[in-house]
């Protein structure tokens, strides 16, 4: 079975800090994304990755990045936190060249920015 | 571009009865449609989805949907509902040949009622 690790349950953060979550799966997947889930606004995109070193933006990438050094790990960073950051963030991956293959979520990382 | 719609915020139906969770679609091609569900501090797990072919999906933990091309519809229906089938309940939409990613519905949050 899938396993997507999300680092850390529960985060608190400053404003102005620089936040980096962590996301490690083991099923070999090419695929692996970020979402920020808000209640009302379902899941929205911010950055996805195909493979090592390659990303694309999602639909809201501002004030996003992300890094992706090994096929396992894909790491999202906010440069600057702010408290309109604040939001559960979901990581996911799928494998590469079925283009209906689901997604494999993590359990999530509530981030609170103060 | 491609959009999903959930209508319904919250969907309240009693144990035994049958459930019908709304999900509407619009794509400029053929889509992909898929069904996922949150537990409580949980990310999302895959339900079902629809590709091509029968209209009749049937998914995990006794679940099916139903495609419905000219309504543009993939509602969620589960015949005898479960009081640990209150979830939420995601919707997601993907343009076959046109888009490489899904877009999600904003949930819909369903309560099993005892």
């Amino acid at each position: 079975d899938v396993k997507v690790t999300q680092s850390s349950r529960y985060l608190v953060k400053r404003t102005g800090e620089k936040v980096f979550l962590e996301c490690v799966q083991d099923m070999d997947h090419e695929n692996m994304f970020w979402y920020r889930q808000d209640p009302g606004l379902g899941l929205r995109l911010i950055y996805f990755s195909y493979d090592v070193k390659m990303k694309e933006k999602g639909d809201i990438p501002e004030g996003y990045s992300v890094s992706r050094e090994k096929k396992e790990r894909f790491s999202l960073i906010l440069e600057s936190a702010s408290t309109n950051q604040t939001s559960m963030y979901l990581c996911a991956s799928s494998l590469e060249g079925q283009d209906n293959s689901p997604l494999h979520f993590g359990n999530g990382t509530r981030l609170t920015v103060t | 571009a491609q959009s999903v719609a959930q209508p319904e915020d919250q969907v309240n139906v009693a144990e035994g009865n049958p459930l019908t969770v709304k999900c509407t679609y619009s794509v400029s091609g053929n889509p992909y449609l898929f069904w996922y569900v949150q537990y409580p501090n949980r990310g999302l797990q895959f339900l079902l989805k629809y590709i091509t072919g029968d209209n009749l999906v049937k998914g995990s933990y006794g679940f099916e949907a139903e495609f419905n091309k000219s309504q543009t519809s993939f509602h969620l229906k589960k015949p005898s509902a479960l009081v640990s089938d209150s979830a939420l309940y995601f919707c997601a939409v993907r343009d076959q040949g046109s888009a490489r990613q899904l877009t999600f519905g904003s949930g819909t949050q369903l309560t099993v009622l005892p």
